[in-house]
């Protein structure tokens, strides 16, 4: 089992509708959570972390985390095209940030 | 603030030669990790330092990689001899808390 499990997609959402992330972890012990987001041919960018139970909202974005089943997901509201890109999950475990395979999102105009 | 550094941008070299990768992280960041990115694999975890110090190498995949931390504000990741399948996105990144890793741009590497 992978340490941490994503959808790899592709996801495709209508420009204005929700989209809906998911994420799944093995490690129990884990306290820290991350969503990244990727844009072709470049590097990984911080969009948002979580670290209790429950949800956290950041504008459009919002994140939220289930420890006793081990999930967390991200939701996006009123996609826009620029949120097309590619999703990454993380885990901070033993000090180290264990990525997800990451999941394509492309939003349709 | 310049964030982190990475050199080259891309790097393309015939099997069998030698590879250096170069980072230079956030000044005050005490945590560096390199990670190479492939479409199979994703984002793996090679080695990170804390404070200089290798602290985990699990994700190295053969005596073939080598990474150093000579000093706070420079590393290396080195492959010799280099192989066709070592061809991938490496990245680095630095921390300085227990949140938020900032990753460099990258170097696309590309063994022909």
């Amino acid at each position: 089992q992978k340490e941490v499990e994503q959808n790899s997609g592709p996801l495709s959402v209508p420009e204005g509708a929700i989209a809906s992330l998911n994420c799944t972890y093995s490690d129990r012990g884990s306290q820290s959570f991350f969503w990244y987001r990727q844009y072709s041919g470049k590097s990984p960018e911080l969009i948002m972390s979580i670290y209790s139970n429950g949800d956290k909202e950041d504008g459009r974005f919002t994140a939220q985390l289930n420890k006793a089943s081990q999930y967390v997901s991200l939701l996006i509201r009123d996609s826009q095209p620029s949120d097309s890109a590619t999703y990454l999950c993380a885990v901070l475990g033993a000090q180290k940030l264990v990525f997800g395979q990451g999941t394509r999102l492309t939003i349709n105009p | 603030d310049a964030g982190v550094i990475q050199s080259p941008r891309h790097e393309v070299t015939e099997m069998g030669q030698e590879v250096t990768l170069r980072c230079k992280p956030i000044s005050g960041h005490n945590s560096l990790f390199w990670y190479r990115q492939t479409m199979m694999r994703g984002l793996e975890l090679l080695i990170y330092f804390n404070n200089n110090v290798p602290i985990d190498d699990s994700g190295m995949p053969e005596d073939r990689f080598s990474a150093k931390m000579p000093n706070a504000s420079f590393s290396t990741l080195k492959i010799q001899p280099s192989e066709p399948r070592d061809s991938a996105v490496y990245f680095c990144a630095s921390r300085s808390s227990f949140y938020g890793y900032t990753f460099g741009s990258g170097t696309r590497l590309t063994v022909v």
